[in-house]
């Protein structure tokens, strides 16, 4: 069935360090792909967008890589800080199965 | 501040009880949807309308329900509550019922279950 499923479900880099959070999904038809950040207590927030025609898509300080040949995509956050510490969690095509997301802790 | 706005944002009731979570969606969205995040858990998707018709239906119980209205601000029933019913809801809310563009997330509606 289809499923959008993360690695890891926890993450902890240093402050000033790069993230990458990945996510993979089993379903070829998926033409939409997009990241949300949910800080602590409050809703998902878009980050990022990508389309499957695309390899991949730069935003300020975040990257977003679509791999479909291996069917998984990634999240590159440039120069981690405190207040990028939050769950990030994919979506895929208006999927609305988001998953169990990845923590992103980030040590000073 | 997304624009979606949820009410009330914390609730506690009893085991049995019946509640009502409301959301306005941002001016001009026609798309609502309900999410259930249990602690450290993630989005579980529950329902959408749009433009006053369910569009989407995902793993929401029987004891729930939900509906959109003329004015387009939508309403989740929970009725029945369990201890398990405990969550954080959310409402999000999209333009259009497409595949693509972002949703727009509320801050959410704190339930529990005593």
């Amino acid at each position: 069935g289809e499923s959008v499923g993360l690695h890891l479900p926890t993450l902890s880099v240093q402050e000033g360090d790069n993230s990458i959070i990945n996510c993979a999904y089993s379903n070829s038809a998926s033409d939409y792909f997009i990241w949300y950040k949910q800080e602590s207590g409050k809703g998902p927030q878009f980050i990022i967008d990508i389309r499957s025609n695309m390899d991949k898509r730069q935003g300020q300080r975040v990257t977003v890589l679509l791999n479909k040949t291996v069917k998984h995509l990634s999240l590159q956050i440039a120069a981690t800080q405190p207040g990028d510490s939050a769950v990030y969690f994919c979506d895929r095509s208006r999927d609305m199965r988001f998953g169990a997301g990845t923590r992103l802790t980030v040590k000073p | 501040d997304s624009g979606v706005t949820q009410t009330p944002k914390h609730l506690i009731t009893a085991t049995g009880q019946r509640v009502t979570l409301r959301c306005s969606p941002r001016s001009g969205d026609l798309s609502v949807y309900w999410y259930q995040q249990s602690l450290d858990q993630g989005l579980q998707f529950l329902i959408q309308y749009y433009n006053g018709e369910e569009r989407a239906k995902g793993n929401i119980l029987e004891r729930f329900s939900a509906q959109q209205f003329p004015d387009l601000h939508s309403e989740l029933n929970l009725s029945s509550l369990e201890l398990g019913d405990s969550a954080l809801y959310f409402c999000a809310s999209s333009l259009a019922s497409a595949d693509t563009g972002e949703l727009f997330f509320g801050e959410g509606s704190r339930l529990t279950v005593l």
